[in-house]
């Protein structure tokens, strides 16, 4: 079985841009997380996606945003870029069967260079 | 809120020798606790979790965690390290509470190094 896959793998914008990254759970899988991952303040959730509608939000501003398609595919967009949103950004996936017991898998990650 | 500490930035360990990683956690309700580990440009692997029953549960490539609610700790060991274990450890914790979702609280990581 396929594990979660995320693309572009690396990405370089500058101040100011936006952009939009994917994440296509594993099959199955209906539950979607974003996390963000930076040296200096780790990992950090951003929004959980479950059918099609956001569930849980982190403490990000609203450029963060995210959508997730009746596919269970998942992407989240950033807008107007700043130097601080250079991260790895790594989505993960559940079956979200039981209140929280589910194992989260967690793709490759995108990693984002803002320049 | 929840919260997860990892106490040692790095553990280093001879190949052979007994690793243990540490992991202390804070929730309002009942813990469900993870461990995932890291290669340098990839994404982060589950090694283990424990929701509910008995205190020592194990996992994958020969690694245990013991789970300790009194001292709210759910440290990570193997009893022989082997030098590709090498890698960035993260302990997270999710609180019962529904609606928490799928959110997972993480600690800052412990890096291991296992020397030849």
């Amino acid at each position: 079985k396929a594990g979660v896959t995320q693309t572009p793998r690396y990405l370089i914008k500058t101040r100011g841009q936006q952009v939009t990254l994917s994440c296509s759970p594993i099959s199955g899988h209906r539950s979607v997380s974003w996390y963000q991952q930076t040296p200096g303040q780790g990992l950090q959730f951003l929004f959980e996606y479950f059918s099609e509608t956001q569930r849980n939000k982190g403490n990000f501003p609203g450029r963060f945003s995210g959508r997730q398609f009746s596919n269970s595919r998942s992407e989240m967009n950033v807008s107007t870029l700043e130097l601080g949103d250079s991260a790895l950004y790594l989505c993960a996936s559940s079956f979200r069967r039981g209140p929280g017991t589910d194992t989260q898998y967690f793709g490759p990650g995108t990693r984002l260079t803002v320049l | 809120a929840q919260s997860v500490a990892q106490p040692e930035d790095q553990v280093n360990v001879a190949e052979g020798n007994p690793l243990t990683v540490k992991c202390t956690y804070s929730v309002s309700g009942n813990p469900y606790l993870f461990w995932y580990v890291q290669y340098p440009n990839r994404g982060l692997q589950f090694l283990l979790k424990y929701i509910t029953g008995d205190n020592l549960v194990k996992g994958s490539y020969g690694f245990e965690a013991e789970f300790n609610k009194s001292q709210t700790s759910f440290h990570l060991k193997k009893p022989s390290a082997l030098v590709s274990d090498s890698a960035l450890y993260f302990c997270a914790v999710r609180d019962e509470k529904k609606s928490s979702g799928d959110k997972l609280t993480f600690g800052t990581g412990t890096r291991l190094a296992v020397r030849p």
